[in-house]
């Protein structure tokens, strides 16, 4: 099993200047996050979704968009890049039982904005 | 959301045993306590979990007292690899699964 996949591990963008991070996971899980990281930081919440079609905000939504077409995938989209988004992003997926919930993480995207 | 707070860093050293404490005071009666282990340029691992008492695995083991206010997180005979940040996370089903981390703590075992 490949687990929760992210592309591409580094990206370097200019201001202004969009992208999509991608995420798959091949568990067929169906709740998916998206969390950034600063760095010596802990994680924060960009947005979540429990299954295809439906998604919801974290706790740091503000510069980013998402779409759940499929169990599978869930890209996030930067537009208008800025360089207070320059972090690790790290998308994650769980298959909770109630409250019960175990994250499988992806190594991570680290995204540079110059 | 219920949320944690945990120490920001401990030291320990090479076959110690690292005990870290989270408090999350508020805590739902359907919430698990889970911790994640994350090293350097990777994404957070999975450790353990537990709803109360004592739960042991092959890594750690995780004692919850009755209130579920508080719990520890016990590191047997720490080696140089255990260096890691350490994550309480308190599961909250109710906010629609929107889990959150909290800054963590840094364990540094010294040879």
């Amino acid at each position: 099993n490949a687990g929760v996949t992210q592309t591409p591990k580094f990206r370097i963008l200019k201001i202004g200047q969009s992208m999509t991070l991608q995420c798959t996971q091949d568990m067929n899980h169906n709740y998916m996050y998206w969390y950034r990281q600063d760095p010596g930081m802990g994680l924060k919440l960009i947005y979540y979704s429990v299954g295809a079609g439906i998604t919801d905000k974290g706790e740091v939504p503000n510069g980013y968009n998402v779409s759940r077409s499929t169990t599978e995938d869930f890209p996030l989209r930067l537009e208008l890049a800025a360089p207070s988004q320059t972090s690790v992003y790290f998308c994650a997926s769980s298959f909770p039982t109630g409250a019960n919930e175990k994250l499988f993480f992806g190594s991570g995207t680290q995204l540079s904005v110059l | 959301l219920a949320k944690t707070t945990q120490p920001i860093s401990m030291d320990s050293y090479e076959g110690q045993e690292v005990n870290i404490t989270c408090s999350h005071n508020n805590i739902a009666t359907n919430d698990y306590i889970t911790w994640y282990q994350q090293f350097p340029s990777q994404g957070p691992r999975f450790i353990i979990q537990g709803y109360k008492t004592k739960v042991t695995n092959e890594v750690a083991s995780l004692f919850i007292p009755a209130d579920r206010k508080s719990s520890t997180l016990s590191l047997p005979r720490v080696s140089l690899s255990d260096t890691a940040v350490y994550y309480c996370l308190v599961g909250d089903a109710a906010a629609g699964n929107k889990l959150t981390f909290g800054g963590g703590t840094r364990v540094l075992v010294k040879p």
